[in-house]
C-alpha cells in the first residue's frame, strides 16, 4: 500500500520560494506519475502540476512560471518548489498518486500547511 | 481550463435519506475512442485530506460503500448516497482529467438535517 508524506517549511516569507518533498512509501516511485494539489485555507482544490518518474512535466499554465517539480529516484521522493510566492500561495499542499496518470488521484498525502507571511 | 461547476453548494439530508449532488462541466468529458467519461469524485472531511470514491464517472473505488454511486455522461454528473449515514458528513468534490489541466468542482457540503 503505498503511501506519501509531504515534508517542508511550514512558514515562508514573501517573495522567497516554497520547497516541498513528497516521501513514497511502500512502492517505488520509478514508472509512475505523481502530482500536487492544494487547498487554500477554507477552499477548494487547485491542481498544481504532475511529474512522471522520468522526469516529464505538466503545470497548470497560471502556475507555470514559479513551479518546478523535480523527482529523486534514489530517495523515492518527488519535490515541488515555487518561486516568487505571495500570500496567496499560502494553502495545504497535498502530494498525490495518479495511478497511470490518467487523473484520478487515489493515494493522497495527509497535507502539509504552508503559510505565506513575513 | 475545462470549469466544473457543482450544485447545490451546500445540502442538509435526513439519515437514512438520499443525498444528491451535481457537476456540470463547462465541455463534454467524455472520449469518444473510448467511451469513458473522465470524470472522478472525492470526499473530504475535516483535517483529511481528499479521498477518492468514484473513477470513470461510475467505477466506485475499492473500499468505498456501495452506497455511493456516481452517473451522468458529457457534461452532466450526479454523486448519489443512497442512505445517508452520520459518517458521510463531508465535503464532496467532482473533478475533470479529460482536459491535461485537471480541474476541481467549488465543492459540496453535505450535512445532516
Amino acid at each position: 500500500q503505498v503511501q506519501l508524506q509531504e515534508s517542508g517549511p511550514g512558514l515562508v516569507k514573501p517573495s522567497e520560494t516554497l520547497s516541498l518533498t513528497c516521501s513514497v512509501a511502500g512502492g517505488s516511485i520509478s514508472n509512475s506519475y505523481w502530482s500536487w494539489v492544494r487547498q487554500p485555507a477554507g477552499k477548494g482544490l487547485e491542481w498544481i502540476g504532475r511529474i512522471h518518474s522520468s522526469g516529464s512535466t505538466l503545470y497548470k499554465p497560471s502556475l507555470k512560471s514559479r513551479a518546478t517539480m523535480s523527482v529523486d529516484t534514489s530517495k523515492n521522493q518527488f519535490s515541488l518548489e515555487l518561486t516568487s510566492v505571495t500570500a496567496a500561495d499560502s494553502a495545504v499542499y497535498y502530494c498525490t498518486r495518479p495511478p497511470g496518470g490518467w487523473g484520478f488521484m487515489d493515494v493522497w498525502g495527509k497535507g502539509t500547511t504552508v503559510t505565506v507571511s513575513s | 481550463d475545462i470549469v466544473m461547476t457543482q450544485s447545490p453548494d451546500s445540502l442538509a439530508v435526513s439519515l437514512g435519506e438520499r443525498a444528491t449532488i451535481n457537476c456540470k462541466s463547462s465541455q463534454s468529458v467524455l472520449y469518444s475512442s473510448n467511451n469513458k467519461n473522465y470524470l472522478a469524485w472525492y470526499q473530504q472531511k475535516p483535517g483529511q485530506p481528499p479521498n477518492l470514491l468514484i473513477y470513470w464517472a461510475s467505477t466506485r473505488e475499492s473500499g468505498v460503500p456501495d452506497r455511493f454511486s456516481g452517473s451522468g455522461s458529457g457534461t452532466d454528473f450526479t454523486l448519489t448516497i443512497s442512505s445517508l449515514q452520520a459518517e458521510d458528513v463531508a465535503l464532496y468534490y467532482c473533478q475533470q482529467y479529460y482536459d491535461t489541466q485537471w480541474t476541481f468542482g467549488q465543492g459540496t457540503k453535505v450535512e445532516i438535517k
